[in-house]
């Protein structure tokens, strides 16, 4: 069973701190996303990766970075968390022609 | 303007109602995702297609490439589609997925 999996579904986090997320992808996809969606604003992409130590800035990639050292990792970093960086954080992962597989969410709530 | 536009934002129907999405996009794709997230975040892969019609179960999507536009439709819907869906489109060479804001459905008995 194919699978894209995030290392938390829920993290409270202190305003300050460096937040790492976590995305695995057991499928050999070359491309990896980090998405946050927050209500009336759907879905938006922070930083993509198209292959391992490759990375691109998204829509939304202020106060994030980004790390992809194996093509089956790819980390989001919040390197001082903010409030207003309280969302829902979404992992993808696709390659060319195949549709494209998401991890279950984490809920990140900064106090 | 968004990229992606979907309509309505919400749709409330009775079980066994025949139900319409529409997306309608901006920019050249190489294929089109209507996706299917329930309460509690996941996200899962109804449908890719990049031309035509494709049919599973009681979801069909259709897309015309040359207008710019997909439906998903649902057919004899229950309660268990009570869901948000969402089309995204695919663009570029690392299949970058741009979305559009979903559309709320809730189907009641």
């Amino acid at each position: 069973d194919v699978k894209v999996t995030q290392s938390s579904r829920y993290l409270v986090k202190r305003t300050g701190e460096k937040v790492f997320l976590e995305c695995v992808q057991d499928m050999d996809h070359e491309n990896m996303f980090w998405y946050r969606q927050d209500p009336g604003l759907g879905l938006r992409l922070i930083y993509f990766s198209y292959d391992v130590k490759m990375k691109e800035k998204g829509d939304i990639p202020e106060g994030y970075s980004v790390s992809r050292e194996k093509k089956e990792r790819f980390s989001l970093i919040l390197e001082s968390a903010s409030t207003n960086q309280t969302s829902m954080y979404l992992c993808a992962s696709s390659s060319q022609g195949v549709e494209a597989f998401f991890g279950q969410g984490t809920r990140l709530t900064v106090v | 303007k968004n990229e992606v536009e979907q309509s309505p934002q919400n749709l409330t129907a009775q079980e066994g109602e025949f139900i319409t999405i529409n997306c309608s996009y901006s920019v050249g794709i190489s294929a089109l995702h209507w996706l299917q997230q329930h309460p509690g975040g996941g996200i899962v892969s109804l449908f890719m297609l990049s031309s035509g019609k494709k049919k599973h179960g009681r979801l069909i999507a259709t897309i015309n490439i040359q207008e710019k536009h997909s439906s998903l439709h649902i057919t004899a819907s229950h309660p268990r589609d009570s869901a948000v869906y969402i089309c995204a489109v695919i663009t570029g060479t690392a299949s970058k997925l741009t979305f559009g804001t979903g559309t709320r459905l809730q189907v009641t008995l």
